[in-house]
């Protein structure tokens, strides 16, 4: 089983939806992250959480909502999304402060917007 | 224009085969680590490169980092279908700002 837990594998939604994606991480890890996955393009890094703080939002529109309850949860809530944000999104956790610490990622949620 | 230029973008060998991938930068970095993604899965960390010019293998994956610390190399030996998936390198710049190029495609037929 992996460290990094992201449900639903899958997700199809039209631009008036409202969903969240969500991720566990069982490494005991103090940072949790979402990336956007879209193809031909480097990983972007959206999020980043470390003991339940925001600590970094690269300009992500106001339709991608993030919560962090815990140390061990990170959701993503969708709101009127548009076609281009289709992508996998991807979810990480690591280590904070420690730049050798490498990234665990879950296996992505393979969002579809219509 | 990326931090993180990774080439070639796509590669298709046959079974047996060793390569080359490369990944640039005008940036230097505190670390750089290497990532392979299968199908359906989230990356997995293959290494990671701290010191400028060290050199570390992993079985039949040999991974540079440069005297400057800009760029990274991986080279594989004797290619296996197995091997198959997108690498991606990433640079560490500060403790949390990880930048990801854009990744090598690698295919290796049997």
């Amino acid at each position: 089983e992996t460290g990094v837990t992201q449900t639903p594998r899958h997700l199809v939604m039209g631009m008036t939806n409202k969903k969240s994606l969500k991720c566990e991480q069982h490494l005991g890890h103090n940072a949790m992250y979402w990336y956007k996955q879209s193809a031909k393009k480097p990983l972007e890094l959206m999020f980043v959480y470390s003991l339940e703080e925001r600590v970094e939002n690269n300009s992500v529109p106001s339709r991608f909502s993030p919560e962090c309850p815990n140390s061990s949860h990170l959701f993503l809530h969708l709101h009127t999304l548009q076609p281009e944000d289709s992508a996998l999104y991807l979810c990480a956790s690591s280590q904070f402060r420690d730049s050798n610490s490498p990234l665990h990622f879950g296996n992505g949620t393979r969002l579809t917007v219509t | 224009t990326q931090l993180l230029e990774q080439s070639p973008q796509f590669l298709s060998i046959q079974e047996g085969e060793n390569l080359t991938v490369y990944c640039n930068s005008s940036s230097v970095f505190s670390s750089l680590q290497w990532y392979r993604q299968e199908p359906g899965e989230g990356p997995v960390l293959l290494v990671t490169v701290v010191t400028g010019g060290e050199v570390k293998k992993l079985k039949r994956l040999t991974f540079q980092f440069g005297d400057a610390r800009k760029d990274s190399s991986l080279h594989i030996t004797a290619a296996q279908p197995g091997d198959t998936g997108l690498y991606l390198c990433a640079g560490a710049r500060n403790n949390n700002d990880m930048r990801f190029g854009a990744g090598t495609r690698l295919t290796v037929k049997p």
